[in-house]
């Protein structure tokens, strides 16, 4: 089956800094990727969507200036926090749509990164 | 704007017993119709999904849904749940293949043996 895979997994980091999240589709070429954010307890809220080779498309309330995204090829977006503060602390997931094929009506997504900001 | 209810925040229930977790969505057109698992420190998998066709959708794990269009609904079953069906539950929907998944708050199960 079609495995994404994401990096780092955890990562704690100091107020202030960036952090980049890398998504992969391992097996698969995904012209369409998707960044959620998932707090403890809650559901996943939709961030942006990322289409290889143009601009992200960010959902109301999620600026786009802090959240960084970059889908450079058919198998790599990477969302970058900047200047992380506590309150980004969260559980971001990615999930990539296949270009076609079997999997072209299907989302897969990864495992996820765990945000700590100190 | 599309939005997806889960009726049940938290279900407990003894080995054995049946489930049934409820799920509304509000788009009126077209839908694709999910229900996703999360095991505790796992990532999502799919359990099953509705595009068209039969109504009753079997998925994975014993699980089954019946998409009714008429209540908006597409709740989750189980005949008899196991310890290990203990994880946080979510239904989705998007409207079409292209567009993002909207989530449900999730439903926690827990299972007692």
């Amino acid at each position: 089956g079609a495995v994404v895979s994401q990096h780092p997994s955890w990562v704690i980091c100091k107020s202030g800094t960036s952090v980049k999240i890398e998504c992969r589709s391992l097996d698969f070429q995904a012209t369409t990727m998707f960044w959620y954010r998932q707090f403890p307890k809650q559901s996943l809220m939709l961030m942006a969507t990322s289409n290889e080779g143009s601009k992200a498309t960010y959902e109301q309330g999620v600026e786009k200036d802090k959240f960084l995204i970059n889908h450079a090829s058919l198998t790599l977006s990477t969302l970058t926090v900047t200047s992380a503060h506590p309150e980004d602390s969260s559980f971001y997931i990615c999930s990539a749509r296949e270009v076609a094929g079997v999997g072209y009506n299907e989302q897969f997504f990864g495992p996820g990164t765990r945000l700590t900001v100190l | 704007a599309q939005s997806v209810s889960q009726h049940n925040h938290h279900v407990i229930l003894s080995e054995a017993a049946s489930l049934e977790l409820g799920c509304n969505y509000s788009y009126g057109g077209t839908v694709n119709l999910f229900w996703y698992v999360q095991y505790p420190g796992q990532h999502l998998q799919l359990l099953l999904k509705y595009f068209s066709g039969d109504p009753l959708v079997k998925g994975i794990k014993g699980f089954e849904a019946e998409f009714i269009k008429s209540k908006f609904s597409f709740n989750l079953r189980k005949p008899s749940v196991q310890w290990s069906d203990t994880a946080e539950y979510f239904c989705a929907e998007r409207k079409g293949a292209g567009t993002a998944l909207i989530f449900g708050k999730g439903t926690t199960l827990s299972v007692s043996s």
